[in-house]
C-alpha cells in the first residue's frame, strides 16, 4: 500500500531561519511521482514541485529546495531564510498509477516575525 | 482564467438534506478527483474518475456519488447529509498519462451541516 508520512505535525521558526520539512514515503511501485503542496491560511492548495522516481537530482527554486533520496524513501523540503508569508500547511504527496494521489498528514509551519 | 473551479465556496445546510457541489476544469485533463479535508487537515481521496473508470474509496459512504456529464466536469452529490459530512471538499484534475502531472486543485467548498 502507498503511504506518506510527515512526522512533524507543527514547526515554529523565527523569520530568516532555515527550516526543513520531512517526508517519507512507502510504495512498491518502481514508477511514481512525489509532490509538495502548500496550503496557506486562505485554504487553497498550491502546487510547489513534482519529482519522478527516476530523477534523484535535487532542485532549488529561489528559497526553496528539495532533497530526494530513494535510498531512504525521503523527499524533504527546505525553506531558506524563512518569511512570514511561508506560514502554511505543507503537504507531501505520492502518485502511483494504481493508487492515484496519496497525501501525507501535513506539517503546519509557523514563521514568526 | 481559473483552471479548476468549484461552486459553491461555502455551503451551509441542515441534516438530511441533499446537496451538490459542482466542479469544472478547463485544462483538458482526463482525470478528476474529489478529496475531503477534515478538521485536522487530513486530505483523503474520495473518488478518481476518467472517461473510462471510476475508482471509489471504499470508505466513502454510498450517500456520496460523483456525476460526470462530460470530461471537464465532475460533480459531487451528497444525499441525506450528516453532521460528520462537515468538511472542506476539494476537486482536482490531472493528466497522469505516461509522464504524470501534478494535480490542480479547486479552491475548495466548505460544507457545514447543522
Amino acid at each position: 500500500a502507498q503511504k506518506v508520512t510527515q512526522a512533524q505535525t507543527e514547526i515554529s521558526v523565527v523569520e530568516k531561519e532555515d527550516v526543513t520539512l520531512d517526508c517519507v514515503y512507502e510504495t512498491r511501485d518502481t514508477t511514481y511521482y512525489l509532490f509538495w503542496y502548500k496550503q496557506p491560511p486562505s485554504g487553497e492548495l498550491v502546487f510547489l514541485i513534482r519529482r519522478n522516481s527516476f530523477d534523484e537530482q535535487n532542485e532549488i527554486s529561489g528559497r526553496y529546495s528539495w532533497n530526494f533520496q530513494k535510498s531512504t524513501s525521503s523527499f524533504n523540503f527546505t525553506i531558506t531564510a524563512s518569511q512570514v508569508v511561508d506560514s502554511a500547511v505543507y503537504f507531501c504527496a505520492l502518485f502511483t498509477y494504481g493508487q492515484n494521489f496519496v497525501f501525507g498528514p501535513g506539517t503546519r509551519l509557523s514563521v514568526l516575525p | 482564467d481559473t483552471a479548476v473551479s468549484q461552486t459553491p465556496k461555502y455551503l451551509v445546510t441542515q441534516m438530511g438534506n441533499d446537496k451538490s457541489i459542482k466542479c469544472e476544469q478547463n485544462l483538458g485533463h482526463d482525470t478528476m478527483y474529489w478529496y475531503k479535508q477534515d478538521s485536522k487537515k487530513f486530505l483523503k481521496i474520495m473518488f478518481s474518475y476518467n472517461n473510462k473508470e471510476l475508482i471509489i474509496n471504499e470508505t466513502v459512504p454510498n450517500r456520496f456519488s460523483p456525476k460526470s456529464p462530460d470530461k471537464a466536469h465532475l460533480n459531487l452529490h451528497i444525499n441525506s447529509l450528516e453532521l460528520g459530512d462537515s468538511a472542506v471538499y476539494f476537486c482536482a484534475s490531472s493528466f497522469p498519462g505516461t509522464g504524470g502531472t501534478e494535480a490542480f486543485f479547486g479552491q475548495g467548498t466548505r460544507l457545514t451541516v447543522v
